[in-house]
């Protein structure tokens, strides 16, 4: 999906190691999404952004943080990483709603494993 | 809190069986409902969606779903299912602002030739 990068594809840290996840989009969208994609969970809503310089709250936001410095980029940051954000992390991208509601652009993943 | 429910976890199925994932959702409101599909080593890709007017959607690949508002459901059908069929679908709905998606567990599917 050219559309959506994110990289790493793979990382393994120990526990209370810090990384940043980049997601980075092509398509001048202003809705950014980071999920975790856990066994028999499915999706989880992490944060996301509305636009450039505005970030939220999701489902399970703990243990993470976010910026949106650039309309482009949407960044995930693990501060101190635990076992227990080892999952698979998708970023998706949308454009501005005009009514209803619109179809994500989903990354490749990124799949991160916490020691 | 809204919610998704996906009641098959795994399913395996012979090449050329019908197919039926059942999705129900807890939202009474307006909602808009999607299938996502996620193929192996893949990210998730749109397989339809539902906005508003005919419930029954098609979409790629010969599946369909129908949304019965009475019964909170939008279950995925395809009546020949192919070994390239195989995959994990993910049933989603968009009820509050943002676009935010909740999605259900996902549903795997295995076909054998």
């Amino acid at each position: 999906n050219a559309g959506v990068t994110q990289t790493p594809k793979f990382r393994v840290l120990k526990t209370g190691q810090s990384m940043t996840l980049l997601c980075a989009q092509d398509m001048n969208h202003e809705y950014m999404y980071w999920y975790r994609q856990d066994p028999g969970m499915g999706l989880r809503l992490i944060h996301y952004s509305v636009g450039e310089g505005t970030t939220a709250k999701g489902e399970v936001p703990d243990g993470y943080n976010v910026s949106r410095l650039k309309k482009q980029n949407f960044l995930l940051g693990l501060e101190s990483a635990a076992p227990s954000q080892t999952s698979v992390y998708f970023c998706a991208t949308t454009g501005r709603i005009v009514s209803g509601a619109n179809v994500l652009t989903f990354g490749a993943g990124s799949r991160l494993t916490v020691l | 809190a809204q919610s998704v429910s996906q009641h098959n976890h795994h399913v395996i199925l012979s090449e050329a069986a019908s197919l039926e994932l059942g999705c129900n959702y807890s939202y009474g409101g307006t909602v808009n409902l999607f299938w996502y599909v996620q193929y192996p080593g893949q990210h998730l890709q749109l397989l339809l969606k539902y906005f508003s007017g005919d419930p029954l959607v098609k979409g790629i690949k010969g599946f369909e779903a129908e949304f019965i508002k009475s019964k909170f459901s939008f279950n995925l059908r395809k009546p020949s299912v192919q070994w390239s069929d195989t995959a994990e679908y993910f049933c989603a709905v968009n009820s509050g602002g943002y676009n935010k998606l909740i999605f259900g567990a996902g549903t795997r599917l295995a076909v054998h030739p």
